[in-house]
C-alpha cells in the first residue's frame, strides 16, 4: 500500500520568502512522485514529477522538488514566492503502472499556500 | 486541443435524484479516472477505467457507476443522490510515459450539490 502525508494544510509566507512545501510518502516498492498545483476553481496541473532519474526535479513556474529516500520525503520549493502562487499544492505518489499494480496515484490531503504582499 | 472536457460544471439535486456527469478527452489516451475532492481530504479515487472496454473500482466507488462509453469518453452516475455526495468531482486522463510513470492530465471540475 501507499500513501502520502502532507505537513500542514495552510502555509503562508510573504512575497519573495522561501517557500517549502512538506511531503512525505510511504511506498513498498520504489515509488514515483508527483506535486500537482490546483488554482481557484480549476482542475490540477503537473507541476513536477520525480521518476527515478535525477533526485532533483525542477518543475514550472522556479518550483523544484528532491527526492530523499532515506527520509522518505519529496518536498517542495521554490526560492522567492510570487503573489500568483497562491493555490493549493497536492504531492502524490504510484509505483509503477503494469500488471495488478496499474500505476494509480494516491494524493495527499493538500497545502494551500497563501503569499501575502 | 481542449484536454479533459467535464460536464455540467455545477449541478444541484435533492436526496434520490440521479444524474450523469460527463468527461471526454482528446488527447488519445488509454486511461481515464474519476476523482472527488473534498476538503482537507484529498482527492479520492472513485473509478478508473484503464482500457477501452474495462473499469475498476477505486477507493470510494459505492453509490456510484461508470461508463467507458469509448476510449475518449468516461461517465460517472449517481443512481440516488445523497447528501454524502457532496462534492467536486475531477475527470482525468492518461497516458503511460517512457519512464514507466502515469501522468495524468485533469479536467476543471463538476461542482455537485445533494439538498
Amino acid at each position: 500500500a501507499q500513501s502520502v502525508t502532507q505537513l500542514g494544510s495552510h502555509v503562508s509566507v510573504s512575497e519573495g520568502a522561501l517557500v517549502l512545501l512538506r511531503c512525505n510518502y510511504s511506498s513498498s516498492v520504489p515509488p514515483y512522485l508527483f506535486w500537482y498545483v490546483q488554482y481557484p476553481n480549476q482542475g490540477l496541473q503537473l507541476l513536477l514529477k520525480y521518476t527515478s532519474a535525477a533526485t532533483l526535479v525542477k518543475g514550472i513556474n522556479g518550483f523544484e522538488a528532491e527526492f530523499k529516500k532515506s527520509e522518505t520525503s519529496f518536498h517542495l520549493t521554490k526560492p522567492s514566492a510570487h503573489m500568483s502562487d497562491a493555490a493549493e499544492y497536492f504531492c502524490a505518489v504510484s509505483n509503477i503502472a503494469g500488471g495488478t499494480s496499474y500505476g494509480k496515484l494516491t494524493f495527499g490531503q493538500g497545502t494551500i499556500l497563501t503569499v501575502h504582499p | 486541443n481542449a484536454g479533459v472536457t467535464q460536464t455540467p460544471k455545477f449541478q444541484v439535486l435533492k436526496t434520490g435524484q440521479s444524474m450523469t456527469l460527463q468527461c471526454a478527452q482528446d488527447m488519445n489516451h488509454n486511461s481515464m479516472y474519476w476523482y472527488r475532492q473534498d476538503p482537507g481530504m484529498g482527492l479520492r479515487l472513485i473509478y478508473y477505467s484503464a482500457s477501452e472496454g474495462t473499469t475498476d473500482k477505486g477507493e470510494v466507488p459505492n453509490g456510484y457507476n461508470v461508463s467507458r462509453l469509448n476510449k475518449r469518453e468516461f461517465s460517472l452516475r449517481l443512481e440516488s443522490a445523497a447528501p454524502s455526495q457532496t462534492s467536486v468531482y475531477f475527470c482525468a486522463s492518461s497516458a503511460l510515459q517512457l519512464s514507466g510513470a502515469n501522468v495524468l492530465t485533469f479536467g476543471a471540475g463538476s461542482r455537485l450539490t445533494v439538498l
